[in-house]
């Protein structure tokens, strides 16, 4: 499959932990976002990284990417009970396929 | 700035009856999607415009499922007849075009139309 698959499907923590989600995928990229989406809603982005970027931040997000083994993580540090939802990788491929994968479900307990 | 429109929110409608969904993207966004998305499950896309082109159509059961976007606007999403497998969330999206210099790829998603088949 070429789409991109997160892992692991679900994950619970602490709030004021660190959450790690990761994506793998088996075809080459342009770029990698990852989105949230909030139980009943529609999906909201939260950060993209290109094929030669490595590593981005936004607020208490850090996304790396490393393109040699196919692989992304997306790091929320300091989770508070508001990141509870569910967190999809989207790969926009090298030719122009847009793929999502199915996904982790965090929980943040407060 | 007003996001992605959608209507209705909620259908629930028999098996072999039509629906159709209604997407009104950003303004000033050429490109649309539509997604259909399963519970549990992510996005899949269904089709793709750039302007008023469908680019990308692939995953788009032609049998039954057609789309329109006349004016390279707004756009509809039609179901002809429906299946109760058709049940899901139809979600649309929209962003720059590909290639604008201001283009993130960053795609605006709309609140979805949950479809019940029944």
């Amino acid at each position: 499959s070429q789409q991109g698959e997160e892992d692991p499907q679900a994950l619970s923590i602490q709030e004021g932990e660190n959450a790690t989600m990761n994506c793998s995928y088996k075809t080459s990229i342009n770029n990698l976002q990852w989105y949230r989406q909030n139980s009943g809603r529609g999906l909201v982005h939260l950060i993209l990284i290109r094929s030669n970027e490595r590593e981005k931040h936004s607020g208490r997000l850090r996304v790396t990417l490393d393109t040699s083994k196919k692989s992304s993580s997306l790091l929320i540090t300091a989770s508070r009970a508001a990141d509870t939802a569910s967190y999809f990788c989207a790969l926009r491929t090298s030719y122009d396929k847009v793929i999502f994968g199915p996904g982790t479900s965090l929980s943040v307990i407060p | 700035e007003a996001g992605v429109v959608q209507s209705p929110r909620y259908k629930i409608i028999e098996k072999k009856q039509p629906v159709a969904f209604w997407c009104n993207p950003i303004s000033g966004h050429n490109t649309l999607y539509w997604y259909r998305q399963n519970l549990g499950q992510g996005p899949e896309l269904l089709i793709r415009y750039e302007n008023e082109e469908a680019v990308d159509d692939s995953q788009l059961p032609k049998d039954r499922f057609s789309a329109e976007r006349l004016k390279g606007v707004d756009s509809t999403l039609k179901i002809q007849p429906a299946e109760l497998g058709d049940s899901a969330v139809y979600l649309c999206a929209s962003s720059r075009l590909a290639g604008d210099p201001t283009s993130t790829d960053t795609q605006y998603f709309g609140p979805g139309t949950r479809l019940t088949v029944l």
